[in-house]
């Protein structure tokens, strides 16, 4: 079965500052989805990535997919306490997604 | 348009009994997938029901079963509550089951005491 791992576990930022978040997978990505979750509450859809070197963006919020298909990483620029939450990534397994453990992300005004 | 709603939002259940949540689905949808969340195993698939029949099947004990109603509803049934059955339940809808047209309602938080 297909698992992801994401790093950082958890990770505190200043706001303004940069951050990444990555999700590896032990298979082909065929699908890869990036969610937000406030805790205690429902998944917010990011954006979902299926080729191989693509990219999107929403605001300040990046995803990639690599050219292997078996990486993704968040991108947030100049985070904002509103960015504040945990981050899933989770994987298409033809009908169901598998999902990593989640990152949890804390900005500091 | 409304969006997914799930009752109750918390139960409180003791060790034995058994417990029903409730998913009603974007109006229009009609797949329903439902998740168990737990801070030791993470977001985990439970089942999906399409047009009132399972589809799909997680790796769960016959405990937990569910069921899909004609007008789209969703309900899960835990059977013999564990503690570790305590999570969050979240059900998903979708039109035919498109897993990039997906909406997640506000979940379930279950606690089993």
């Amino acid at each position: 079965s297909q698992e992801l791992e994401q790093s950082p576990q958890s990770l505190i930022v200043q706001e303004g500052k940069n951050l990444t978040i990555n999700c590896t997978s032990s298979k082909t990505l065929y699908g890869l989805y990036w969610y937000k979750q406030k805790y205690g509450e429902g998944l917010i859809f990011l954006m979902m990535l299926q080729k191989g070197g693509e990219e999107k963006s929403h605001e300040k919020i990046t995803a990639k997919l690599d050219e292997k298909k078996q990486q993704s990483s968040l991108h947030i620029t100049a985070s904002q306490p509103s960015h504040a939450g945990i981050y899933l990534c989770g994987a298409d397994g033809g009908s169901r997604l598998t999902f990593g453990e989640g990152t949890q992300l804390t900005v500091n005004p | 348009k409304a969006g997914v709603t799930q009752t109750p939002r918390y139960l409180i259940k003791t060790r034995g009994q058994q417990v029903t949540l409730s998913c009603s689905p974007i109006s229009g949808h009609r797949s329903v997938s439902w998740y168990q969340q737990t801070p030791g195993q993470g977001l985990q698939f439970l089942f999906e029901y399409f047009s009132e029949t399972q589809r799909n099947k997680g790796n769960f004990p016959g405990r937990f079963s569910g069921r899909q109603f004609s007008n789209s509803r969703s309900e899960m049934n835990v059977s013999t509550l564990e503690l570790g059955d305590s999570a969050l339940y979240l059900c998903a809808s979708s039109w035919r089951g498109e897993l990039n047209e997906q909406f997640f309602g506000p979940g379930t938080r279950l606690t089993v005491l």
